[in-house]
């Protein structure tokens, strides 16, 4: 069963614009780790950004930030001064059940305008 | 290093025949595990494997067949190709944590187009 739900199948904004990836997902474990990869038209898959459950700060590299809301099970990501380059497919990920079965929800591609 | 590693980039199969996509990779992981990717569906996980000797099924093993001889190995087999099995395959390798399961990223190969007719 899929324990990882991407809602939104598309979206795109103008650059320099911020956009709110969404991520929910299901799980009875306490501790684990939370990731999004990024796919662009390469087709190379890249980590942006991977959050430990337990830890209360939300993660941040650069451009990129999570919102992680550990009660409500909900990892967003988000993309502030958005540039050309970010236009991709983006996936989250969670291993299911804390086991290697790694988990991708089904993606969501966004374009960034000009 | 090279990192992870697939061969072929394309292949084109008609239905029945057999293959084996190959994976390789040079950083010592523990963890490799095959993905495949259709639109709309994201990846989903076929095969995996903690170790040399250890395979276990994902969510979709059905039609493949791994093993695991070596750390650096992980092909994936094909037994009877079928035009449901046109995808794009991802090899991917990671390191594992003990008693944490999953707690690095995965570093994925560039991927196999394969066209079943």
């Amino acid at each position: 069963a899929q324990t990882v739900t991407q809602s939104q199948p598309e979206m795109s904004v103008q650059e320099a614009e911020t956009v709110t990836l969404s991520c929910t997902y299901d799980t009875s474990e306490s501790n684990y780790y939370l990731f999004w990869y990024k796919q662009p038209p390469s087709r190379q898959m890249i980590l942006v950004i991977r959050q430990e459950a337990y830890k209360q700060q939300n993660a941040t590299e650069n451009r990129f930030s999570v919102n992680f809301q550990k009660a409500a099970k909900s990892f967003s990501l988000k993309i502030s001064d958005s540039q050309l380059g970010d236009t991709a497919m983006y996936f989250c990920a969670f291993p299911q059940g804390g086991s290697e079965k790694l988990v991708f929800g089904k993606g969501m591609k966004l374009t960034v305008n000009p | 290093n090279a990192g992870v590693t697939q061969t072929p980039k394309f292949q084109v199969l008609k239905t029945g025949q057999s293959m084996t996509l190959q994976c390789a990779q040079d950083m010592n992981h523990e963890y490799m595990s095959w993905y495949r990717q259709d639109p709309g569906m994201g990846l989903r996980l076929i095969h995996y494997s903690v170790g040399a000797g250890i395979t276990d099924q994902g969510e979709v093993p059905n039609g493949y067949n791994v093993s695991r001889s070596t750390t650096e190995d992980f092909p994936l087999r094909l037994l009877s190709a079928a035009p449901s099995q046109t995808s794009v395959y991802f090899c991917a390798s990671s390191y594992l944590t003990p008693g944490q399961g999953f707690s690095y990223e995965q570093y994925f190969g560039p991927g196999t187009r394969l066209t079943v007719t």
